[in-house]
């Protein structure tokens, strides 16, 4: 069965404090693996999508990567602005999203 | 262009009633889906729909109905609503060809 697990489940850092989140998975096959950054009382906003081993992307001071198991969100001297809860999603064989329960940060001045 | 619309952004329904949500793109996209997000369970598939006139069940479709008669729009039914269907719903689109889905800003259901 296809699965996704985050963690941890909340993050507090300090500004300026980097760190990483993790999405750690199970699939028959790999079709992608998405990054969505999600603001209270809104809906989820489009990060990333990585679909092989080894890729990253970079937006700002977030790094995504992916290995055959596990996607890191990498967050490099965050600011209070990027407190979310990040969710991290994978795209299971019939090209639908199957979602993390996701990682809520909170980054304090 | 407003992407991903939803109406209404807040229900109170009592046990039993019936309602629509409905969920607008204009973005020409060709799939279109609905979520429900519950707190610690994330986002589950209620439905989802791959072109005009199509739609097919997700995770979660007991307690629910969809249409999509146009393509732009994609709406949500529940027949006779039940507490248990009390959460925030999501609709989101994505483009032939593209996998990365849009997501509207939610409507939060009550169900009393």
């Amino acid at each position: 069965e296809d699965q996704v697990t985050q963690s941890p489940e909340a993050l507090r850092l300090q500004e300026g404090e980097s760190s990483s989140l993790n999405c750690s998975y199970t699939v028959s096959g790999l079709r992608g693996l998405f990054w969505y950054r999600q603001d209270p009382g809104k809906g989820p906003e489009f990060l990333f999508t990585l679909y092989s081993a080894g890729e990253e992307k970079e937006k700002e001071r977030l790094k995504a990567t992916l290995t055959k198991k596990e996607s890191f969100l990498h967050i490099t001297a965050p600011k209070p602005e990027d407190s979310a809860t990040y969710l991290c999603a994978l795209m299971d064989s019939s090209y639908k999203l199957i979602f993390g329960s996701g990682t809520r940060l909170l980054v304090r001045p | 262009n407003a992407g991903v619309t939803q109406t209404p952004k807040f229900r109170v329904l009592k046990t039993g009633q019936s309602m629509t949500l409905l969920c607008a793109q204009d973005m020409n996209h060709e799939y279109m889906y609905w979520y429900r997000q519950d707190p610690g369970m994330g986002l589950r598939l209620i439905h989802y729909s791959v072109g005009e006139g199509t739609t097919a069940k997700g995770e979660v479709p007991d307690g629910y109905n969809v249409s999509r008669l146009k393509k732009q729009n994609f709406l949500l039914g529940l027949e006779s609503a039940a507490p248990s269907q009390t959460s925030v719903y999501f609709c989101a689109s994505r483009g032939l060809g593209f996998y990365e889905q849009y997501f509207g800003p939610g409507t939060r259901l009550t169900v009393t």
